[in-house]
């Protein structure tokens, strides 16, 4: 089955860090762009970034408020993405979903995950 | 504020078609392609159009798609009730090197 399954997720102190995972399954993971998008609690989606396959060097992308704090790594061996998350603020508190277009990152996000909770709180 | 700006309502009654807009800039929607997505309540998102007006597998041909210059438009025709749910464009922007989303429309079935 072609899907997207987010782990990790919890509560966290301010200042705190915290990494959560999305296993990917029935696709060519390791040729697929994949992407972190949120979504705080009662407000719209919000990019977080991206990272690209190692065919295409790796590439990462990410967006102004967690550039410097967040970081979006890979494991292809295992199909899995991270979102490492440190210096959490509570303006991080979201839901986190993994997403990707298993064909063409030109063509949509297309398929997500279930999305995962993240509290930032003291 | 999102640099993607959506009306943050719009309400149609079954049946009617109604249209959501997306206005960016020359560094968006004027040089990108443009995807809309539809979040229903307490889901994760769904891809609804890609490159501005293409639908996925599965959505139907009431949802459609345009963009002129630097604003992007979805039609939905045919209201019906499950089409309640919140709509999103995306589009890259190349000045800030980013996806950015619109700030959502939220679509009531009246």
């Amino acid at each position: 089955e072609v899907q997207l399954v987010e782990s990790g997720g919890g509560l966290i102190k301010p200042g705190g860090s915290l990494r959560v995972s999305c296993a990917a399954s029935g696709f060519s993971f390791s040729n697929a762009w994949m992407t972190w998008v949120r979504q705080a609690p009662g407000k719209g989606l919000e990019w977080v970034g991206r990272i690209g396959p190692k065919a295409d060097g790796g590439t990462t992308d990410y967006a102004a408020p967690v550039k410097g704090r967040f970081t979006i790594s890979r494991d292809d061996a295992i199909h899995t993405l991270y979102l490492q998350m440190n210096s959490l603020q509570t303006e991080d508190t979201a839901v986190y979903y993994c997403t990707t277009n298993p064909i063409t990152i030109f063509d949509g996000m297309a398929l997500w995950g279930q999305g995962t909770t993240v509290t930032v709180s003291s | 504020q999102s640099v993607l700006t959506q009306p943050p309502s719009a309400s149609g009654t079954p049946g009617q078609r109604v249209t959501i807009s997306c206005s960016g800039s020359s560094s968006n929607i004027g040089t990108n392609n443009v995807y809309w997505y539809q979040q229903l309540p307490g889901t994760a998102p769904k891809l609804l159009l890609y490159r501005n007006y293409l639908r996925p597998s599965g959505v139907p041909d009431r949802f459609s798609g345009s963009k002129s210059g630097t604003s992007a438009s979805l039609a939905i025709s045919g209201l019906r009730s499950e089409d309640e749910a919140d709509y999103y464009c995306a589009t890259w922007d190349d000045s800030l090197s980013g996806v950015l989303f619109g700030g959502g429309t939220k679509l009531t079935v009246v």
